[in-house]
């Protein structure tokens, strides 16, 4: 059963960095590729960026632009965000979902979601 | 950006009975190769998204038959037939056809 697992909540204060890694299981990691999408609270679905898992080609929002960074480790089937320069308008729950190679399928499944709270 | 747009952005539904949502795009979601790229979302309380239907009408492997998706072009609907109590939670429309990919607003279910 092909499972996303995603490392736990953040507090952070403004200015940080922030860095959550998904892990997959259940499936073979190169041949998909990581989406991540945010939900700030109440708010509906962000997508942030995509990372395709075999050779780590990415795409980000430009909305992140120069603040975004995803890699992954193919060798712990762990994909990971950075991100960087955090205000408060970054607090929300990020999620990992996975996807074909294609921009066009839907991610699924996504992970349990990691919650990040940007606070001084 | 495409943007997506939902309505409405609650419904209240007794058991039994149907409810319906609607997905509108600001550009055409039909990509050349033939396929309409617009996928339906779940997100029941405290949990990830799930994936209902992708490409307009198709339902995703275990979601029961009483949730139809349908349109082209920039108009979808979500219906569901008869609602259950399992259904409660917020669906989403999602489209897929450009990065970024966009999520409607959300409509949140609930049951008298």
């Amino acid at each position: 059963q092909v499972h996303l697992v995603q490392s736990g909540a953040e507090v952070k204060k403004p200015g940080a960095s922030v860095t959550i890694s998904c892990k997959a299981s259940g499936y073979s990691f190169p041949a998909y590729a990581i989406h991540w999408v945010r939900q700030a609270p109440g708010q509906s679905l962000e997508w942030v960026g995509w990372i395709n898992a075999d050779n780590g080609n990415t795409k980000y929002s430009k909305k992140f632009q120069g603040r975004i960074s995803v890699t992954r480790d193919r060798s712990a089937s762990t994909a990971y965000i950075k991100l960087t320069k955090l205000t408060s308008e970054d607090s929300a729950v990020y999620y990992c979902a996975r996807s074909y190679f294609d921009f066009w399928s839907a991610p699924t499944p996504w992970g349990q979601g990691t919650l990040v709270t940007v606070s001084s | 950006d495409i943007v997506m747009t939902q309505t409405p952005l609650s419904l209240s539904v007794t058991p039994g009975q149907p409810a319906s949502i609607s997905c509108k795009s600001t550009q055409s979601l039909l990509h050349r190769d033939g396929k309409t790229y617009l996928y339906w979302y779940l997100q029941r309380p405290g949990q990830p998204p799930q994936l209902l239907i992708s490409e307009v009408s198709r339902r995703f492997s275990g979601v029961p038959d009483r949730f139809t998706g349908s349109g082209s072009g920039t108009d979808f609907t979500l219906k569901i037939s008869r609602v259950e109590a399992e259904d409660i939670g917020v669906y989403y429309c999602m489209q897929s056809i450009e990065l970024p990919q966009t999520f409607g607003q959300g409509t949140r279910v609930e049951i008298k």
